[in-house]
């Protein structure tokens, strides 16, 4: 099973919106509704954004959303700031032959 | 507050072992799955083993199957994770994170890292 497929880099003006996009196969993202978002700032750890496609924990703003068509899943930042300047994972269960897959990461440059 | 603290990185010589550990603290350790995740020097994340609740079920990624174990002592409120038959491809920064599939599979907590040099 290989990665999962992101841009390796995105870029947006603060205030402007990006998408993110993270494309699997109908083996992982086409098949469960379990896409999770993370947001790595450089030295710090991973930090959950988007969980189960949609859904958002406690605390983190809701100009982070995400979506799923097909295979490919999206992270949408809206209203971008300067502190929203990232790296960012998405990560898909894949069976439990191998567990969670994770792409390759996006960074999000903030013009 | 959620913490997770990882121990017992350093260098080791190819073919050699570490045992790394997870300190949770914060929340009811024994309530929730566990996974390993690895990142190598400027890479992207990679996920490397996963332990139930009450370590019914592990799984790990191919390529460290046979070479690694997963373990956890919920009265310690720890996970582990020994390493056996290291090879330079494991050279990484290890995050313990906490989550699995009760969460969708996603890990709400994660600690600072432990780094793993494997290296002559």
């Amino acid at each position: 099973q290989s990665a999962l497929t992101q841009p390796p880099s995105a870029s947006g003006a603060p205030g402007q919106s990006v998408t993110i996009s993270c494309t699997g196969t109908s083996s992982d993202v086409g098949r469960y509704n379990y896409v999770s978002w993370y947001q790595q700032h450089p030295g710090k750890a991973p930090k959950l954004i988007i969980y189960e496609v949609t859904k958002r924990p406690s605390g983190v703003p809701d100009r982070f959303s995400g979506s799923k068509s097909g295979n490919t899943a999206s992270l949408t930042v809206s209203g971008l700031q300067a502190e929203d300047e990232a790296d960012y994972y998405c990560s898909s269960y894949a069976s439990d032959n191998y567990y969670v897959l994770f792409g390759g990461g996006t960074k999000l440059t903030v013009l | 507050e959620v913490q997770l603290l990882e121990s017992g990185g350093g260098l080791v010589q190819p073919g050699g072992s570490l045992r790394l550990s997870c300190a949770a603290s914060g929340y009811t350790f024994s309530s929730y799955a566990m996974s390993w995740v690895r990142q190598a020097p400027g890479k992207g994340l990679e996920w490397v083993s996963a332990i139930s609740t009450d370590s019914t079920y592990i799984f790990y990624t191919h390529s460290v199957k046979g070479r690694f174990t997963t373990s956890r002592d919920n009265s310690r409120n720890t996970l582990y994770l020994q390493m056996n038959s290291l090879r330079a491809e494991d050279t990484a920064l290890y995050f313990c994170a906490k989550g699995g599939a009760a969460a969708g599979y996603s890990f709400d907590s994660w600690g600072q890292g432990i780094l793993v040099t494997v290296s002559s």
